[in-house]
């Protein structure tokens, strides 16, 4: 089975601090993702890497950046956090072959007051 | 009008129904169909993938696709408490190797 594993399950941070939220694959998917998934308004894509130190973004890149320097790893940065960043951090992977679903770790919730 | 259209529910069944989950899509270039499963402070599972039209069935699961419609359809047999949760649908054009197109997600409450 495919594994995605994210560092943290629940964070608390406050306003200006930076954050570093970790993902690992354990199934040498050449793509991974971070979403971001807030009521009513579904899952949002910020970045995805389709290979490594390769990324692009996504549909909300904004107030945050990536890190892939390991083909197994992704991070996402947010430099100096806001409370509209008060989320739930999704981070998932995927074969690179056309086609393939992606697989889903168990979410950071962060909170930044 | 969005890509994905998803009623958000909640949908409340009793034990033992059958539960219909569907969306609706606008591109006509999805080729690929996914439904994820998602329990309350869980990331989503996924649970069903499709390639193209037709039918595909799994235990008490069957995904259906009807490309000339846009519409794809969930169908959960025998409801479980266990099925509660929230579905999302998801699909993925055939030029596309990496971004996905979701809905809102569906939650799905069954009443014991």
């Amino acid at each position: 089975d495919v594994k995605v594993t994210q560092s943290s399950r629940y964070l608390v941070k406050r306003t200006g601090e930076k954050v570093f939220l970790e993902c690992v694959q354990d199934m040498d998917h050449e793509n991974m993702f971070w979403y971001r998934q807030d009521p009513g308004l579904g899952l949002r894509l910020i970045y995805f890497s389709y290979d490594v130190k390769m990324k692009e973004k996504g549909d909300i890149p904004e107030g945050y950046s990536v890190s892939r320097e390991k083909k197994e790893r992704f991070s996402l940065i947010l430099e100096s956090t806001s409370t509209n960043q008060t989320s739930m951090y999704l981070c998932a992977s995927s074969l690179g072959r056309l086609g393939q679903p992606q697989h889903f770790g168990d979410g950071t919730r962060l909170s930044i007051l | 009008q969005k890509e994905v259209e998803q009623d958000p529910g909640p949908l409340s069944v009793p034990e033992g129904a059958i539960v219909s989950l569907n969306c609706t899509y606008s591109n006509s270039a999805f080729q690929y169909f996914m439904w994820y499963r998602q329990y309350s402070r869980k990331g989503p599972e996924l649970l069903m993938y499709t390639y193209s039209s037709g039918n595909k069935e799994d235990g008490r699961f069957t995904a259906q696709v009807d490309k000339s419609s846009k519409y794809i359809s969930l169908f959960i047999r025998d409801s479980q408490p266990s099925d509660s949760a929230t579905y999302l649908c998801a699909m993925r054009a055939f030029y596309e190797n990496n971004r996905l197109a979701f809905g809102k997600g569906n939650q799905v409450v069954v009443i014991p």
